[in-house]
């Protein structure tokens, strides 16, 4: 009963650094969202998908890419790591229709020097 | 002005008391959620409502749409309660947007 995967958990990188954040999900869910948390702030959008091969930009989606080759995966990229991207992220997934409760993974924690 | 705004930012009460806080948003929805944050940083969904009421164990939600409030109700808190609540609202396209959150310590 995994639900929605990310890995790694925690991670340091140097400014300019690239990597990728790992998200999956095992509920054939069509949706599925990064979100990025910031201290005292709401959780902000950075891209979503509605399907495999269909990605969007959300509110915050300067310094990131994203991928959706499959309906299980949603990889989140940073190309060149910078300061202000020291956040806790979230990936999130949910059902088609409606007004559909969003599943979370545990998150996570970015931390670039 | 956030779209989305919850009060009050930070709640510490005693166990056993009756625990309310408020989300109010600026903007047509479709749906309101209510979720959970607990220390360790998992976010779980509590309540998805779009009118009237809902509850499920010591824990109620309400939603009143012509007024654009809703309300998270914890009745008989105790120390687990302990959370961060985050109010996010359905503008459409299943995207949400959240409020700030509010933060509950439960004393024993």
């Amino acid at each position: 009963n995994a639900g929605v995967t990310q890995t790694p958990k925690f991670r340091i990188l140097k400014i300019g650094q690239s990597m990728t954040l790992q998200c999956a999900q095992d509920m054939n869910h069509n949706y599925m969202y990064w979100y990025r948390q910031d201290p005292g702030m709401g959780l902000k959008l950075i891209y979503y998908s509605v399907g495999a091969g269909i990605t969007d930009k959300g509110e915050v989606p300067n310094g990131y890419n994203v991928s959706r080759s499959t309906t299980e995966y949603f990889p989140l990229r940073l190309e060149l790591a910078a300061p202000s991207q020291t956040s806790v992220y979230f990936c999130a997934s949910s059902g088609q229709g409606r007004n559909q409760p969003q599943h979370f993974g545990d998150g996570t924690r970015l931390s670039i020097l | 002005k956030n779209e989305v705004e919850q009060s009050p930012q930070n709640l510490t009460a005693q166990e056993g008391e009756f625990i309310t806080i408020n989300c109010s948003y600026s903007v047509g929805i479709s749906a309101l959620h209510w979720l959970q944050q607990h220390p360790g940083g998992g976010i779980v969904s509590l309540f998805m409502l779009s009118s009237g009421k809902k509850k499920h164990g010591r824990l109620i939600a309400t939603i009143n749409i012509q007024e654009k409030h809703s309300s998270l109700h914890i009745t008989a808190s105790h120390p687990r309660d302990s959370a961060v609540y985050i109010c996010a609202v359905n503008r459409g396209a299943q995207k949400l947007v959240f409020g700030q959150g509010t933060r509950l310590t439960i004393n024993p």
